[in-house]
């Protein structure tokens, strides 16, 4: 079975340039979420989707950053412009959520290795 | 507020010694808990969860984990090491009353570095 597909892997780009990751959740799977990994602050719950609708952005750092999620099997995560500070790695993961389904674990993607310079 | 804490930011474990990576954990609310394993530049992947039941729950790889509602903790554990089991561990809760909105997300731990050494 397709795992939770991430894109691209790498990702290398000068300050203020626009950045957008792209995931592709697990067939089935009604809840998708954008983390960010870092050495600092470990790994931060940026925005979640239930359905399709955002639900919790709290996580989101700025206005700079943005997500969207047009149907059930796509997503992207949008930084307009880029800044240094943003180097990170990105993961999206999705779980199949619902009465009763509180307990489903997370499918981790393998992430998107993002460096501003 | 639920949150986790994983005391310790490495093991180390010498090949076929028992192995444990402690996690505690705060919630209102009965505790869904889980372990999450991450090799370098993989994502997350999910080891083994306690919801209800059984206090020692099995996992992938040889893993297992004791729930323990008293000490509010979940350490997770493994009776021989192997150095392949060298990687990032994560601890996660979520609460078990609550499924919608923020307090159904799962709250991580800063992770535990898994050393083991031939």
């Amino acid at each position: 079975d397709a795992g939770v597909i991430q894109s691209p892997r790498h990702e290398v780009t000068e300050m203020g340039q626009e950045v957008t990751l792209r995931c592709k959740p697990i067939s089935g799977h009604n809840s998708l979420f954008w983390y960010r990994q870092t050495m600092m602050r470990g790994l931060e719950l940026l925005i979640y989707f239930n359905n399709n609708v955002p639900i919790d952005d709290s996580g989101m750092p700025e206005d700079r950053f943005s997500a969207k999620m047009p149907n059930a099997s796509f997503s992207t995560l949008k930084i307009q412009p880029s800044e240094p500070r943003d180097s990170a790695v990105y993961f999206c993961a999705s779980s199949l959520k619902g009465v009763g389904k509180s307990n489903q674990p997370q499918h981790f993607g393998d992430g998107t290795r993002l460096s501003i310079l | 507020a639920q949150s986790v804490a994983q005391p310790e930011d490495q093991v180390n474990v010498a090949e076929g010694n028992p192995l444990t990576v402690k996690c505690t954990y705060s919630v209102s609310g009965n505790p869904y808990l889980f372990w999450y394993v991450q090799y370098p530049n993989r994502g997350l992947q999910f080891l083994l969860k306690y919801i209800t039941g059984d206090n020692l729950v099995k996992g992938s790889y040889g893993f297992e984990a004791e729930f323990n509602k008293s000490q509010t903790s979940f350490h997770l554990k493994k009776p021989s090491a192997l150095v392949s089991d060298s990687a990032l561990y994560f601890c996660a809760v979520r609460d078990g009353g609550n499924y919608g909105g923020s307090q159904g997300n799962l709250i991580f731990g800063k992770g535990t570095k898994l050393s083991v050494k031939p």
